[in-house]
């Protein structure tokens, strides 16, 4: 299957920094990728979906200013954490959307660890 | 959207075959099932799709039945390796997965 990387792995920071989180297609070109986030021992929640060339739309309770997604190129969309805080701790993960023909596959980095002292 | 059920676990030995299931009774003709697993701490990792056709790739098998409205994941031989979270997913159609809790397998030496 496709590649799609995430970058850092994990990350520690304090409370107030922005963190910067990197999702790449390695092997094929993504017009859309999407960022979710989980919470321990809870399910992939979508937090919103990453357009090349355009604004990112957001899920419902998702604040656009405080999670910002830029989708400069065909294969790297960044989430970054603004001014972060503890409660943002989690596990995020992004998808990239693989479409051959009428058939489309999204495809998951491996995740990124945040921790907010 | 098409939801899809899930029995919350199950369990096998290890080398025999497990047989997930999942219902999506409201799932309309042009709506194609996903299989994605989650290995605790990582990223979900596609396993198959399909659209009404049995499919069968190089990590399982999937059972689709004739009215689709429910359809089954076969990994022939499991190992421990494939202790996850297995979920199936029928995206709405802006492509968007929602993540259900899916159903835990738990394979035993």
């Amino acid at each position: 299957g496709a590649v799609v990387s995430q970058h850092p792995s994990r990350v520690i920071c304090k409370s107030g920094t922005s963190v910067k989180i990197e999702c790449r297609s390695l092997d094929f070109q993504a017009t859309t990728m999407f960022w979710y986030r989980q919470f321990p021992k809870q399910s992939l929640m979508l937090m919103a979906t990453s357009n090349e060339g355009s604004k990112a739309t957001y899920e419902q309770g998702v604040e656009k200013d405080k999670f910002l997604i830029n989708h400069a190129s065909l294969t790297l969309s960044t989430l970054t954490v603004t001014s972060a805080h503890p409660e943002d701790s989690s596990f995020y993960i992004c998808s990239a959307r693989d479409v051959q023909g009428i058939m489309e596959t999204q495809y998951f980095g491996p995740g990124t660890r945040l921790l907010v002292l | 959207d098409a939801k899809t059920t899930q029995p919350p676990s199950m369990d096998c030995a290890e080398g025999r075959a497990a047989n997930l299931p999942c219902n999506h009774s409201t799932i309309s003709g042009n709506e194609y099932v996903y299989w994605y697993r989650q290995i605790h701490s990582q990223g979900p990792q596609y396993i198959i799709h399909g659209l009404k056709n049995n499919e069968t790739n190089e990590m399982a098998s999937l059972i689709i039945t004739e009215d689709r409205k429910s359809s089954t994941l076969i990994l022939p031989h499991a190992t421990l390796r494939d202790t996850a979270v297995y979920y199936c997913i029928v995206p709405s159609a802006n492509s968007k997965l929602t993540f259900g809790k899916g159903i835990t397998l738990s394979v035993r030496p």
